[in-house]
């Protein structure tokens, strides 16, 4: 089963509206991190916002805010007033953590290609 | 505070030969993460170090190899290269902090672009 499922291959959306990527996880641990990425044409990976799992309030870093539902396992990213710089790939990421300690490796979502409208 | 740091940035090979990738991470980060990206799988994850020794490994052939040395910069090797190895690879740097945390965050580099023809 994919850990980590992006239903969005892309998205539009108007400069100056808010616009959410969808992300749904999967995992059995209670110990677990999420984050989002973005990737511009350039390609480097950006890191956006990180949520715990155990975190009580759904994590924001300026326009960007985390919808975290930890019952449906979602934690969407929500962007507020979009701008043509956030026109980029954007993965959703997870990393679960080990029994005893520790954690394993970040499986990343395929993407969404979210492109920003003039 | 310098980012992560990956050479060479684009690379050209013919299939059957090796490549050796070079990653440099953020200083005081311990942890330094590998992933392939091509446009059909996504980011698949190679393998991750921490302090010298291989932490967590992919699903990858036994052609993909990967060390980190005592100062933490790492490489990877790939040998006898067949042309679905062309991709983006990206090295990731983490302090490597014994728990979940937010502070445990990946920082990638630029990535190194192969080809192989």
């Amino acid at each position: 089963a994919q850990k980590i499922t992006q239903t969005q291959p892309g998205m539009f959306v108007q400069e100056k509206e808010a616009v959410t990527l969808d992300c749904t996880y999967d995992t059995s641990d209670p110990s677990y991190g999420l984050f989002w990425y973005k990737q511009p044409s350039s390609g480097e990976m950006i890191f956006l916002i990180y949520q715990g799992s155990y975190d009580q309030q759904n994590a924001t870093e300026g326009r960007y805010s985390l919808n975290f539902q930890k019952a449906r396992k979602s934690a969407n990213l929500v962007i507020s007033a979009s701008q043509l710089g956030d026109s980029a790939m954007y993965f959703c990421a997870m990393r679960e953590g080990l029994e005893g300690g520790g954690y394993q490796k970040v499986t990343f979502g395929i993407g969404t290609k979210l492109q920003v409208i003039p | 505070k310098a980012g992560v740091t990956q050479t060479p940035r684009y690379l050209i090979k013919t299939r059957g030969q090796q490549v050796t990738l070079s990653c440099s991470p953020i200083s005081g980060h311990r942890s330094v993460s590998w992933y392939q990206q091509t446009p059909g799988q996504g980011l698949q994850f190679l393998f991750e170090y921490f302090s010298e020794t291989q932490r967590n490994k992919g699903n990858f052939p036994g052609r993909f190899s990967g060390r980190q040395f005592s100062n933490s910069r790492s490489e990877m090797n790939v040998s006898t290269l067949e042309l679905g190895d062309s991709a983006l690879y990206l090295c990731a740097s983490s302090p490597g902090l014994a728990s979940l945390s937010g502070a445990n965050v990946l920082t990638f580099g630029a990535g190194s672009r192969l080809t192989v023809l």
